[in-house]
């Protein structure tokens, strides 16, 4: 079974451009939340999708938003960039809560580098 | 709101040494834990899992017991190797907030020959 995929990798962008970031979940898993990682803040949860509908939000500005389609798969898009949007964006997948613990299955992130 | 506090790193090991990573956590409701595990350059992977009080989570030598009276789920092993030296999160997952879990700040762990 194909794991989570993220894309692009790495990229770098300029203060007050804009980006997008895609994730493909584990064929079959319906939830797919985001997270930001920071040397100085952690895992910060960003949302949570599932079947195409925002079910749960984190504490970031309206700058992040994100999106999924009816293939499961989900982007995040970051507007009017800052420096202090430099991080790991991980994309996680899991199976409903209602029928799992909750466990998630990461992909390796996207490295946004903001100059 | 759920909170996770991890013991603060980083830890430094020699090889075949045990080690225990403390965590605590405050959650409404009934939560499932777990430690996750991060190598360099990539993401986090589960490394083991508990569901309800008692419960122990075991994988690759490493276990946790969820301790619902002292709300601990605290990762231990008997003999560590130089291949264990990764960032270690301890999270959880609130069937109360659908979809949303919440991780300690990670602890980095080095294990020396």
């Amino acid at each position: 079974k194909a794991g989570v995929t993220q894309t692009p990798r790495y990229l770098i962008k300029t203060r007050g451009q804009q980006v997008t970031l895609s994730c493909s979940p584990i064929s079959g898993h319906r939830s797919v939340s985001w997270y930001q990682q920071t040397p100085g803040q952690g895992l910060q949860f960003l949302f949570e999708y599932f079947s195409e509908t925002q079910r749960n939000k984190g504490n970031f500005p309206g700058r992040f938003s994100g999106r999924q389609f009816s293939n499961s798969r989900s982007e995040m898009n970051v507007s009017t960039l800052e420096l202090g949007d430099s991080a790991l964006y991980l994309c996680a997948s899991s199976v409903d809560r209602r029928f799992g613990a909750g466990e998630l299955f990461f992909g390796e992130g996207s490295r946004l580098t903001v100059l | 709101g759920d909170s996770v506090t991890q013991m603060e790193g980083p830890v430094t090991l020699s090889e075949e040494a045990f080690l225990t990573i403390n965590c605590t956590y405050t959650a409404t409701g009934y939560p499932s834990l777990f430690w996750y595990v991060q190598y360099p350059g990539e993401g986090l992977q589960l490394l083991l899992k508990a569901t309800k009080a008692d419960d122990k989570g075991s994988n690759k030598g490493f276990e946790a017991t969820y301790r619902k009276e002292t709300t601990s789920f605290h990762l231990e092993k008997g003999s560590v190797q130089v291949s264990d030296s990764a960032v270690y999160f301890c999270a959880l997952s609130d069937n109360t907030n659908a979809g949303k879990s919440t991780f300690g700040d990670g602890t980095t762990l080095t294990v020396k020959p």
